[in-house]
Formats: C-alpha cells, sequence, structure tokens
C-alpha cells in the first residue's frame, strides 16, 4: 500500500541553524501539507501546496519556514533559522485532490538546543 | 478552533467494541465528518469518513445521527493496538481550505 515518507526520523540541531525536512508523497497525490505537533499539544497546520505554489498557510508559517518540491517526488520544509520553540514533530501529508482524504508520514522529531 | 466536542478519555476492554462518540452541533450541509487516530506520536493515521450515510470500512463503522450534529465511530474488535488518540474532524468538500483542524480527541485506552 502506497504511504507517506519522512527522513530523517530524528534531527537534533543547535539554535539559529537551518534544518531541511524531506517528505515522499504518495507518488500520484498532487496536494501537499506540513502540519507540526509540539510535544503534548494538537496537531496544527502550517502549510499547502498545490501546483509548485502555498496555497494556504497559518500564521506559525512566517518567513523562517520555506516549501520547495525539488524534483518529481520529494517536497521539503526548510527552517532557515531555527529556535528552541521550533522543537516539535513535523508530519509530511500528502491528497489526490484538494479535498480527498489526507494521508500522513511518520513524522521527523525535530529537537531545537 | 476544532468545531467538535469529544471526551477526553475513555476505556475500553479487549475483544469488546469501542464506541467514541463526537458532537459536532454546528456542522453544516457540505461538511464532512472525519476520523484519524494518532498512536503514541505517530502520524495521524486515517480511518473513515462520511456525510450523512454510516459507513464501513476495514478498520471500523461511522454512524452520523440523522440530524448529522453527532456521530460515532465503532472499533468492533478493540485490541491493544487501537490505543490511540482519537480525533473526530468535520471538514468542507468545495470550500477554500484543505487543512484539517485537530482537537485534542479522546485517548482510547484499550485494557487487556
Amino acid at each position: 500500500e502506497p504511504e507517506v515518507t519522512q527522513t530523517p526520523s530524528h534531527q537534533v540541531t543547535q539554535m539559529g541553524q537551518e534544518v531541511i525536512l524531506r517528505c515522499v508523497p504518495i507518488s500520484n497525490h498532487l496536494y501537499f501539507y506540513w502540519y507540526r505537533q509540539i510535544l503534548g499539544q494538537k496537531v496544527e497546520f502550517l502549510v499547502s501546496f498545490y501546483n509548485n505554489e502555498i496555497s494556504e498557510k497559518s500564521e506559525i508559517f512566517d518567513d523562517q519556514f520555506s516549501v520547495e518540491r525539488p524534483d518529481g517526488s520529494n517536497f521539503t520544509l526548510k527552517i532557515r533559522s531555527t529556535k528552541l520553540e521550533d522543537s516539535a514533530m513535523y508530519f509530511c501529508a500528502s491528497s489526490g485532490q484538494g479535498l480527498e482524504t489526507q494521508y500522513f508520514g511518520p513524522g521527523t522529531r525535530l529537537l531545537v538546543l | 478552533d476544532a468545531k467538535t466536542t469529544q471526551p477526553t478519555s475513555m476505556d475500553c476492554a479487549e475483544g469488546r467494541a469501542a464506541n467514541l462518540p463526537c458532537n459536532h452541533s454546528t456542522i453544516s450541509g457540505n461538511e464532512y465528518v472525519y476520523w484519524y487516530r494518532q498512536i503514541h506520536s505517530q502520524g495521524p493515521q486515517y480511518i473513515i469518513h462520511g456525510l450523512k450515510n454510516n459507513e464501513t470500512n476495514e478498520m471500523a463503522s461511522l454512524i452520523i445521527t440523522e440530524d448529522r450534529k453527532s456521530s460515532t465511530l465503532i472499533l468492533p474488535h478493540a485490541t491493544l493496538r487501537d490505543t490511540a488518540v482519537y480525533y473526530c474532524i468535520v471538514r468542507v468538500h468545495g470550500g477554500a481550505t484543505n487543512k484539517l483542524i485537530f482537537g485534542t480527541g479522546t485517548l482510547l485506552a484499550v485494557q487487556p
């Protein structure tokens, strides 16, 4: 069964460093998403991406964040200068069409020291 | 904010049916009810969704009341691996946004 994959599973970084989280969505999907979950809190929407551009973003998704689909298979989330409060699980999701079911990856646990 | 209300936690005996309720009294006509679950900080896992008819798949059944103001997710024979946080999410089809808005969900603890 097709699934969303994410790498790395864990990432530890120093405050101020740049990190790139990678996702491989389900192959025939067209819509891509990033969510995050701070430990003990709700899953929060960050951004949705379609046709090589951001279709929606939340207030959390400020200028420190960017997304990219560098090739036909990967979808990345970049945090330019990490802060302590960026420590969270980051989940990638994809859907075939925008209104169809979103399928989530296993997540990347980011720890900013 | 989430447009659904769920109990914070529930217990269920292994092998018995788990019935998880959800209130969505402000649901509108074009909003679907989705259920996801999250097992211990893993990625949310899609379970089932429906509009107004009851739905069943290999994982669960979804019962939606006639007025659509509430629904129940049924896991027919709960196992220990069903211990998770279950999220009920209402989501419009045909609206301006695709995002899922997660609440705090129900922590289902399946007891041996």
